[in-house]
């Protein structure tokens, strides 16, 4: 079946660096790629989203990159912040289908 | 209440006991879902619904039983569990458009569920 691979699991950084997260998928028809963070204790919430008829998107200090043909898609944050210390899970939507997958999360620490 | 709620926010139950899950949603969507969160597999979808017609069983077992009476609640019946039960349960809702989710997921604060 589908599966989302996503690295790496943990991530430290000091803060003002910048962080990339990265996701591979398999099936060749998805054509959405959400990104949700996750703080301590919280509910995930969408960050970013991107789809396949775009190469890359951004809101300021996140932006988010598709490359279709190597069917990965990688997350940025530039300057990170403290405050974006938090479990970032990338999801891909099953081709034709209302589900998403998601990756296993990176856990993001950033220090001040 | 606003966004997505979920109650209980607790549960803790016996493996012979039978408890519900509760999720309701006040933004209007059609579409809504059950996760299951824990170490092992941290965002697992368990069932989908859209127009209260389930459209998603990701190969749950049968001591998890859904329902859903209309597009705003949702609940999760439970019967038998098993202590690898024991999780943070997850409902979400979206607004769908022709069944298929490309608009955000808005999340309910979680059930943590422990199954002694």
């Amino acid at each position: 079946g589908e599966n989302v691979e996503q690295h790496p699991s943990t991530l430290s950084v000091q803060e003002g660096d910048s962080a990339v997260i990265k996701c591979t998928y398999s099936d060749s028809a998805s054509n959405y790629f959400p990104w949700y963070k996750q703080e301590l204790g919280k509910r995930p919430q969408l960050i970013i989203d991107i789809r396949s008829n775009v190469g890359e998107k951004k809101d300021q200090r996140i932006a988010v990159t598709l490359n279709k043909t190597a069917k990965h898609f990688s997350l940025h944050i530039t300057e990170t912040q403290p405050e974006d210390s938090a479990v970032y899970f990338c999801a891909d939507l099953q081709g034709g289908y209302n589900k998403l997958i998601f990756g296993a999360g990176t856990r993001l620490a950033v220090h001040p | 209440e606003t966004g997505v709620t979920q109650t209980p926010r607790h549960l803790v139950m016996g493996m012979t006991n039978k408890k519900s899950l509760k999720c309701e949603q006040h933004l209007g969507h059609n579409a809504m879902y059950w996760y299951k969160q824990s170490a092992k597999k941290p965002l697992e979808l368990m069932f989908v619904y859209n127009f209260k017609e389930q459209t998603e069983n990701n190969s749950v077992p049968s001591r998890f039983s859904p329902e859903c009476p209309n597009s705003s609640h949702l609940f999760l019946h439970l019967h038998t569990l098993q202590p690898e039960d024991s999780a943070l349960y997850l409902c979400a809702s979206s607004q769908d458009f022709e069944r298929v989710s490309y608009n955000e997921q808005f999340f309910g604060p979680g059930t943590r569920l422990t199954v002694l």
